[in-house]
């Protein structure tokens, strides 16, 4: 199995300008969890989905995240528009079932906002 | 609520020297807990985790870890460190008995081995 595959592993963007960010769990997987990585917060969950259903975004810091799952296998984690602030490390998880499981990590998008 | 910490946010150990990074948790109920490391420029890897059963959990390169339920601690712990073993470790939570189902992460610990 490839694991969980985050796109892009880098992105450089201007302030303002829309940033999409991806991810494709690893198959047969129903939940996955978008982390963010700053050093002053450390990791935070954005917003999680079972079974392609948004359970709990209120880890999402504003109206400018927005999170969606279209299908078993893909997800996106859009900010628009983008602020420094938002510079930080973010990584998609997935798990096969909520409960006993560990989560499997992807290698995360390090997102710099200038 | 769900919580973790993680009172160290480094820790320095001789190569060859056991190891223990501090963790302890917070739930309403009875808890999964879990271990993860991170090498730089890298996502978090699992290394272990606690369920149920024996208070001594053994997960991958040799690391283990101590559940005390009452000390609500789990503690990751290692006979004899290595250069290798440097690294940030996580350690993480979740309630079972919650309406919760994500792991809660605590603020990480970095270990650093010296040769």
């Amino acid at each position: 199995d490839a694991g969980v595959i985050q796109s892009p592993r880098h992105e450089v963007t201007e302030m303002g300008q829309e940033v999409t960010l991806r991810c494709k769990p690893i198959s047969g997987h129903n939940s996955l969890f978008w982390y963010r990585q700053t050093m002053m917060r450390g990791l935070e969950l954005l917003i999680y989905f079972n079974n392609n259903v948004p359970i709990d975004d209120s880890g999402m810091p504003e109206d400018r995240f927005s999170a969606k799952m279209p299908n078993a296998s893909f997800s996106t984690l859009k900010i628009q528009p983008s602020e420094p602030r938002d510079s930080a490390v973010y990584f998609c998880a997935s798990s096969p079932r909520t409960g006993a499981v560990e989560a499997f990590f992807g290698q995360g998008t390090r997102l710099t906002v200038v | 609520a769900q919580s973790v910490a993680q009172p160290e946010d480094q820790v320095n150990v001789a190569e060859g020297n056991p190891l223990t990074v501090k963790c302890t948790y917070s739930v309403s109920g009875n808890p999964y807990l879990f271990w993860y490391v991170q090498y730089p420029n890298r996502g978090l890897q699992f290394l272990l985790k606690y369920i149920t059963g024996d208070n001594l959990v053994k997960g991958s390169y040799g690391f283990e870890a101590e559940f005390n339920k009452s000390q609500t601690s789990f503690h990751l712990k290692k006979p004899s460190a290595l250069v290798s073993d440097s690294a940030l470790y996580f350690c993480a939570v979740r309630d079972l008995s919650g309406s919760a189902r994500q792991l809660t992460f605590g603020s990480g610990t970095q270990l650093t081995v010296l040769p």
